[in-house]
């Protein structure tokens, strides 16, 4: 258990609402990431952080904003939701180690009607 | 060009046989590498990492690494059908921040 929680872990909305998930970790880990999950795509990274206030772009920004305000909280938001965002998204850290494996989340289902 | 690729399967494999999971990247840079075992419906789960050439093993796991090759395997012994999952292949880049991930194999192992 990386002790890793995301909320809301499932979620259904219209287009054009924002919507914002949280992970929140409880090990202090300086690196944290949103990935997205679609069939076909495999995992695709949206943004990271590495560190309070300190984040970057990821292969599939577009539409995504983060904030890290906290070393604990890594918040993905969706300013304006659209059906192609409908996905399963994943929060991870980085653990500090020889290899720096990351450990996932259990998920947030987001799907935008 | 993908940075990860994996055989998508699905790869099916009596109980008991050896399965045999392939990855190959196309980054010279890259450093670590991952396997991960993901059921449906849930997150991916760290089954290895390996980051130097050759094999490490772990249980009824082997990773295998071929730099020179860019390639990187699973091998899973002794297959139950609790093995019967979606298995992710993952690199680290050297500047150590950002993973990349393939579309990953369906294994089943067939009681």
């Amino acid at each position: 258990d990386a002790g890793i929680t995301q909320s809301p872990r499932h979620k259904v909305t219209e287009t054009g609402t924002p919507v914002t998930l949280r992970c929140h970790q409880t090990e202090n880990h300086r690196y944290m990431y949103w990935y997205r999950q679609d069939p076909g795509h495999g995992l695709r990274l949206i943004h990271y952080s590495y560190g309070v206030k300190d984040t970057d772009k990821g292969e599939v920004s577009d539409g995504y904003s983060v904030s890290r305000s906290k070393t604990e909280d890594f918040l993905l938001t969706l300013e304006s939701a659209t059906s192609s965002q409908t996905s399963v998204y994943f929060c991870a850290i980085k653990r500090t180690s020889e290899a720096g494996e990351l450990f996932f989340g259990e998920g947030s289902r987001l799907t935008v009607l | 060009q993908k940075e990860v690729e994996q055989n998508s399967g699905p790869l099916s494999v009596p109980e008991g046989a050896i399965a045999s999971l392939n990855c190959t990247y196309s980054d010279r840079g890259s450093q670590s590498f991952f396997w991960y075992r993901q059921y449906s419906g849930k997150s991916p789960e760290l089954i290895m990492s390996i980051y130097s050439n050759g094999d490490k093993e772990d249980g009824r796991f082997t990773a295998q690494l071929n730099k020179a090759s860019q390639y990187v395997s699973l091998l899973i012994r002794d297959s139950q059908p609790s093995d019967s999952a979606t298995y992710l292949c993952a690199v680290n880049l050297f500047t150590g921040n950002q993973f990349y991930f393939g579309t990953g194999t369906s294994l089943t192992v067939i009681p």
